[in-house]
Parts: structure tokens; C-alpha cells; sequence
């Protein structure tokens, strides 16, 4: 079995500051691990992933997470927050990588402020 | 093209009601879902379809039943609807069911008065 616990519901932060959304796993097997943002009405879309591998990927706009084994983490990061990344961020985490095995957080609500 | 469509986008409906969903991908996967997104924006998977054929069924009623035409189509259709039903439900596909990457419809949002 595996869970998701995403720290914080609600992260607001200044344009230009660091983005930090936390995100811890649980696993029993090697988790594929992934974050997906969700833009207002819209679906949710893939951000990044990490499989095997280098622990610290890189992902579309600028965001990058850090898979530690020993925290049970992945984080993700953005040096410099964009108004455009206001939004709701999704962890996943799937045993193998598996689609139809994900396990979703429950989310958290970037806010990006002038 | 939009690569997963669902309609319609809202839908708002009385209690007891039967309603349809529908959803198409045009990206040539073989596997698709459908997720309920709830008011506090937990996703939970519902169904899975791979070439059609059914094989993920999460501990949903059997009010809900999900049907599939073709690979590139899964409708979800919805008994009796109850209160408890209102959500945002996704539909998904991915290349196979043992591929990672999932691309999601836009929701339809549910509203059962």
C-alpha cells in the first residue's frame, strides 16, 4: 500500500520568492514518484516524475524536485515564483509506475502575490 | 484537437436523476479512467479500461457504470443520482496500463440538488 501527505493546503508566496511544496510518501515497494498541477478548470497536467535514477529531476516551467530516500520526501521547488504558476499541486506516488496505481495527495493551493 | 474531451462540462441535476458523461481520447492510448475529484480536491481513480476491457474497479456503487464503444471512448453513466455525487469527475488516458503519464480531461463538474 502506499500514501501521499502533502504539507500545507494553502502556500502563498511573493512573485520572484522560492516555491516550496512539501511532500512526503509511503511505500512499500520503490515508489515512481510525480507531481501534477492543475490549473483553474482545467485537467490536471504532468509537471514531473521521478522513476530511477538521478534523485533530483527537472520539470516544465522551471520546477525541479528532489527525491530523498531517507525523509521519505519530494519536494518541489521553484527559485523564482511567476504569477502563472498560481494553481493546485498534486504528489502522486504509484509502485512501479503503474497509471492505474496512483495515489494522489490531497493537493496544495499555490497563491502568487504581487 | 484537444487530446482528452469530456463532456458536458457542467451538469446540474435533480436527485434520483440518470445521467451520462461521456469522454474521447485522440492520442491513440489503450488505457483510460475516470477519477472523482470531491470538494476538498482529494482525486480518487473510479474505473479503469484497457482495450476496453475493465480492469480496475475501486469500491465505487454499482450505480455507476462505466462503459467503453472503443479504446478511444469510456462514458460513465450514473443511477439514481444522490448528494453524495456531486464532484468533478475526470476521465484519463495513458499509452498502457503500465505507463506512468496520465492526460486528463478538463472535468465535468456534477451538481445534484
Amino acid at each position: 500500500a502506499q500514501s501521499v501527505t502533502q504539507l500545507g493546503s494553502h502556500v502563498s508566496v511573493s512573485e520572484g520568492a522560492l516555491v516550496l511544496l512539501r511532500c512526503n510518501y509511503s511505500s512499500s515497494v520503490p515508489p515512481y514518484l510525480f507531481w501534477y498541477v492543475q490549473y483553474p478548470n482545467q485537467g490536471l497536467q504532468l509537471l514531473l516524475k521521478y522513476t530511477t535514477g538521478a534523485t533530483l529531476v527537472k520539470g516544465i516551467n522551471g520546477f525541479e524536485a528532489e527525491f530523498k530516500k531517507s525523509e521519505t520526501s519530494f519536494h518541489l521547488t521553484k527559485p523564482s515564483a511567476h504569477m502563472s504558476d498560481a494553481a493546485e499541486y498534486f504528489c502522486a506516488v504509484s509502485p512501479g509506475g503503474t497509471a492505474s496505481k496512483l495515489t494522489f495527495g490531497t493537493g496544495t493551493r499555490l497563491q502568487v502575490t504581487l | 484537437d484537444t487530446a482528452v474531451s469530456q463532456t458536458p462540462k457542467y451538469l446540474v441535476t435533480q436527485m434520483g436523476n440518470d445521467k451520462s458523461i461521456k469522454c474521447e481520447q485522440n492520442l491513440g492510448h489503450d488505457t483510460m479512467y475516470w477519477y472523482k475529484q470531491d470538494s476538498k480536491k482529494f482525486l480518487k481513480i473510479m474505473f479503469s479500461y484497457n482495450n476496453k476491457e475493465l480492469i480496475i474497479n475501486e469500491t465505487v456503487p454499482n450505480r455507476f457504470s462505466p462503459k467503453s464503444p472503443d479504446k478511444a471512448h469510456l462514458n460513465l453513466h450514473i443511477n439514481s443520482l444522490e448528494l453524495g455525487d456531486s464532484a468533478v469527475y475526470f476521465c484519463a488516458s495513458s499509452q498502457d496500463n503500465t505507463r506512468e503519464k496520465l492526460f486528463f480531461g478538463s472535468g465535468t463538474q456534477l451538481s445534484v440538488l
